[in-house]
């Protein structure tokens, strides 16, 4: 069955960049929807943006637009997403998740999560 | 975009006991809903989806229901390992909104 194996825990600068890794096993990357949710602590779940079958093409959430970028290496099964200019309130939990294919089809659901990458911005 | 307001935002309950789970959008909509529970420190874990379907493996102790701006999560039974926090989210239009949550307490 499908797997998802996130990068570790990072502390970053406000204004750094960051850019966190979801590698793929059980499957191909291309046959798979990604897309990332993040949750600062002790507050709910965010999503940030996947791969939309409706627009065939990656989409991001408003608020984010500018700053995040979710790329795919095909070569080594790996997804990325990688958020620049950082302030405290990127502070958050990280995860990739899998969008819930049923007979070949896209339930736009999250199946598989991966364990999540612990992102802390501070001076 | 789409809000979506659960209800209520925590609830203490016995083992046994039937829960159910509100979620309200501010748009209509037909069926693009799903709900997650999350456990402590743990990555949220699909339990329904398309309003009404229960996930592979989900016990059939969780249902969900509804259409337009009205979706319900019910636990018939609850059991000592459903005390989480559970989220709805809406995928009908960008961006796929989550709902706040709902923690599930120990009575």
């Amino acid at each position: 069955q499908v797997q998802l194996l996130q990068s570790g825990t990072e502390v970053k600068k406000p204004g750094a960049s960051m850019k966190v890794s979801c590698k793929v096993s059980g499957d191909t990357l291309t046959d798979l929807s990604i897309h990332w949710v993040r949750q600062a602590p002790g507050k709910g779940l965010e999503w940030m943006g996947g791969f939309d079958s409706d627009a065939a093409n990656t989409v991001y959430t408003q608020g984010l637009r500018g700053r995040v970028t979710m790329t795919e290496d095909t070569s080594t099964n790996t997804a990325y997403m990688e958020l620049s200019g950082l302030t405290s309130a990127d502070t958050a939990m990280y995860y990739c998740a899998t969008e819930l294919a049923v007979q070949g089809i896209l339930e736009r659901a999250f199946d598989v999560w991966g364990q999540g990458t612990m992102v802390t911005v501070s001076s | 975009d789409i809000q979506m307001t659960q209800s209520p935002s925590s609830v203490s309950a016995s083992v046994g006991d039937r829960v159910t789970i509100t979620c309200r959008a501010s748009q209509p909509f037909s069926n693009w809903l799903a709900w997650y529970q999350q456990k402590p420190g743990k990555a949220p874990k699909l339990l329904i989806y398309a309003a009404s379907s229960l996930q592979r493996g989900v016990p059939s102790r969780f249902s969900g229901s509804g259409s337009g701006t009205y979706f319900t999560l019910t636990i018939s039974s609850l059991q000592p390992e459903d005390f989480a926090t559970y989220y709805c989210q809406q995928a009908n239009s960008l961006p796929r909104t989550f709902g706040q949550g709902t923690r599930v307490e120990i009575k």
